[in-house]
C-alpha cells in the first residue's frame, strides 16, 4: 500500500513549455485534490475532483487543467507554463464522506519555471 | 466562509521547554480542525484532528490541542519539546461538507534550539 504517490519530484521547465503532473492513489478513494505551495501563504487549492471524470475549480484555477479518467488517477496539467507558477505542488485525496475531511497527502513535486 | 490564522509565522524553542503554537479559525459551520506538520522537504502529515467528539484533541509525538469554541481557537500545544519538532506546522479547517474541502493557515515555522 503506497498510499498517495506524486511523479515527477522534481522539474525544471521553460516558460512556455507544457507538462504533466501525476497523483495515483491506492487507497480507493473518492475525492482528490492538487494544491500549490508557496512561501508564507500555506497550501491552496488548485482543482479538485469527486469521482471519476469529475472535476472541479479551487480557490487558484488559472492556468492549469485537469483530468480524473481512472479513479486512481488525478493528472494536473500546465499548457504554457509561467514562472507564477513556480511552487511545490500536492495531491491528496480523502474517502468518501465520513464525517471528517482528513485528507492524505503525496510527498510533492518541486517544480521551477525559468 | 472559512478560514484560518495562525498568529506566529515562526516560533523557537529550547529543547525541553513547552510548545504553544496559535491558531484562530472563521467558519459559519461546525468545523473540523486539524494540524498538519511538514518537515524539510517531506510532505504533510497528519498532527491530530477536531470533530467534535472531545474538545481536547490528542495527537501523535505527545502533541495536542483544545478547541474552544468561544475563543474560535484551536492551539497545539507540547510539553516538551524535542529536536525532532523541528518543522512547520500548518493549522488547518474543514466544513465537514461532502466536499471535503480544507483551508489552510499560512503555517508556523517551529525552530528547536539544543
Amino acid at each position: 500500500n503506497a498510499g498517495v504517490t506524486q511523479t515527477p519530484k522534481f522539474r525544471v521547465l521553460k516558460t512556455g513549455q507544457s507538462m504533466t503532473l501525476l497523483c495515483a492513489q491506492d487507497m480507493n478513494h473518492e475525492y482528490m485534490y492538487w494544491y500549490r505551495q508557496d512561501p508564507g501563504m500555506g497550501l491552496r487549492l488548485i482543482h479538485y475532483s469527486v469521482g471519476e471524470g469529475t472535476t472541479a475549480k479551487g480557490e487558484v484555477p488559472d492556468g492549469y487543467n485537469v483530468s480524473r479518467l481512472k479513479k486512481q488517477n488525478f493528472l494536473l496539467g500546465l499548457e504554457s507554463a509561467a514562472p507564477s507558477q513556480t511552487s511545490v505542488y500536492f495531491c491528496a485525496s480523502r474517502p468518501p464522506a465520513s464525517g471528517t475531511d482528513t485528507q492524505y497527502f503525496g510527498p510533492g513535486t518541486r517544480l521551477t519555471v525559468l | 466562509a472559512q478560514s484560518v490564522t495562525q498568529l506566529d509565522s515562526h516560533v523557537s524553542v529550547s529543547e525541553g521547554t513547552p510548545v504553544l503554537l496559535r491558531c484562530n479559525y472563521s467558519s459559519s459551520y461546525s468545523p473540523s480542525l486539524f494540524w498538519y506538520v511538514q518537515h524539510p522537504n517531506k510532505g504533510l502529515q497528519l498532527l491530530l484532528k477536531y470533530t467534535s467528539a472531545a474538545t481536547l484533541v490528542k495527537g501523535i509525538n505527545g502533541f495536542e490541542a483544545e478547541f474552544k469554541k468561544s475563543e474560535t481557537s484551536f492551539h497545539l500545544t507540547k510539553p516538551s519539546a524535542h529536536m525532532s519538532d523541528a518543522a512547520e506546522y500548518f493549522c488547518v479547517v474543514g466544513r465537514g461538507s461532502t466536499l471535503g474541502r480544507l483551508y489552510f493557515g499560512r503555517g508556523t515555522q517551529l525552530t528547536v534550539w539544543p
